[in-house]
């Protein structure tokens, strides 16, 4: 079982539409969590970190629920350009674990 | 800003050929990740160092080493090449480790023939 698991995807979306992404991770000594978005054959870029209130940037909301284990992203009034691959990420003081990501494409 | 450096950004090397690939993190950064991407897969986390020190190990190959130097730069090096080491090959870096935020360089795109 990987580490860090997330919803398989892919989406494909409505402009307009509302994404949600999930993601559960294994190891309850880690201590934070982000999503990251990788565009084709770029580098992960950093998206939003997640804290345990849940966090907002503009169209972007992440939530966290450490009893769970469980991690989500919700992606309102999708827009082409967020069409990447959306990826959870677990950091422990001693690694950092990647989910296998989840594909968007948004359609318009 | 500055941002973490990968070189060379390509590189096509021949079977049982050795590669070295270079990390230079993001000044003060004093973490480094080295992690594996094969086509249409997840960044496979390879090792790990902070302080100059090995943290942890992943799915990292023997034939492969890895060592952070003093002045934080970080290199990987790739012996006995085989078909399947062909990936992109992404460096981060942090500053501390834990619950601090990475970044990642733009890859070196390695290929193996």
């Amino acid at each position: 079982r990987k580490e860090v698991e997330q919803d398989p995807g892919p989406f494909n979306v409505p402009e307009g539409a509302t994404v949600a992404f999930n993601c559960t991770y294994s190891n309850s000594a880690s201590q934070s969590f982000f999503w990251y978005r990788q565009d084709c054959r770029k580098e992960p870029k950093l998206l939003m970190s997640v804290y345990s209130s849940g966090n907002e940037d503009g169209r972007f909301t992440a939530q966290l629920n450490r009893a769970s284990q469980y991690i989500s992203l919700l992606i309102r009034d999708s827009k082409l350009s967020d069409s990447a691959t959306y990826l959870c990420v677990v950091k422990s003081l001693q690694d950092m674990r990647f989910g296998a990501g989840t594909r968007l494409t948004v359609k318009p | 800003a500055a941002g973490v450096i990968q070189s060379p950004r390509h590189l096509i090397k021949e079977k049982r050929e050795t590669a070295t690939l270079k990390c230079y993190p993001i000044p003060r950064h004093d973490t480094v990740y080295w992690y594996q991407q094969g086509p249409g897969q997840d960044p496979q986390f390879l090792i790990s160092f902070y302080e100059k020190m090995q943290s942890d190990k992943g799915s990292i190959p023997d034939r492969f080493s890895a060592q952070q130097f003093s002045d934080y730069h970080s290199e990987l090096n790739m012996s006995s090449l085989e078909l399947g080491d062909s990936a992109l090959y992404f460096c981060a870096s942090s500053l501390g480790r834990g619950r601090t935020e990475a970044f990642f360089g733009q890859g070196t795109r390695l290929t193996v023939v």
